[in-house]
């Protein structure tokens, strides 16, 4: 078993719909990450997670770390939101980041 | 304020050769961390390092190494390159000591082995 998981692997949306995406883990973390590949490869960071919720425009990250899982939305998706969303946790004991397999999003018109 | 860039872009390389890849962080960052993805095995820690010391390396074998130089930029070596290590090469620098926090990537090196 992956230390994390995601779901799910694909997603297909409709534009303007509420998006969720799901990320557990079974380790203990000091972060967790959430972030956003475009085709050609490109990683943009999107969120850094301790506790709690955060949010910037129509993306919102929470966490929880008593359950170990966190949650990005989407809200009102568009199609240049189509990407791969990647999870990744920081485990201080370790000193690295271990990465989700991602969820693939396509938003459609 | 300029990202962190990674040259090449893409590289073609035959088995057996060797690769050097090069990442230069956003100024005034001190880790830099490499990154393999690839179809099967999804992204994959490689090392990292903080000041010239590399503090923390993947389970990869030791034909990958790497290195920082004072001025915080970083190099990665794949020696008797094989058809498996094709993939892209991601860096990421942070301004923190202890990385885990903050990070920035590269767009990547996307090395073809043929």
């Amino acid at each position: 078993k992956n230390e994390v998981e995601q779901s799910p692997q694909n997603l297909t949306a409709q534009e303007g719909e509420f998006i969720t995406i799901n990320c557990s883990y079974s380790v203990g973390i000091s972060a967790l990450h959430w972030l956003q590949q475009h085709p050609g490869g490109g990683i943009v960071s999107l969120f850094m997670l301790s506790s709690g919720k955060k949010k910037h425009g129509r993306l919102i990250a929470t966490i929880n770390i008593q359950e170990k899982h966190s949650s990005l939305h989407i809200t009102a998706s568009h199609p240049r939101d189509s990407a791969v969303y990647i999870c990744a946790v920081w485990t201080g004991t370790a000193s690295k980041l271990t990465f989700g397999t991602g969820t693939r999003l396509q938003v459609t018109l | 304020k300029a990202g962190v860039t990674q040259t090449p872009r893409y590289l073609i390389k035959t088995r057996g050769q060797q690769v050097t890849l090069s990442c230069s962080p956003i100024s005034g960052h001190r880790s830099v961390s490499w990154y393999q993805q690839t179809p099967g095995q999804g992204l994959q820690f490689l090392f990292e390092y903080f000041s010239e010391t590399q503090r923390n390396k993947g389970n990869f074998p030791g034909r990958f190494s790497g290195r920082q130089f004072s001025n915080s930029r970083s190099e990665m070596n794949v020696s008797t390159l094989e058809l498996g290590d094709s993939a892209l090469y991601l860096c990421a620098s942070s301004p923190h000591d202890r990385a885990g926090y903050g990070y920035t990537f590269g767009s990547g090196t996307r090395l073809t082995v043929v």
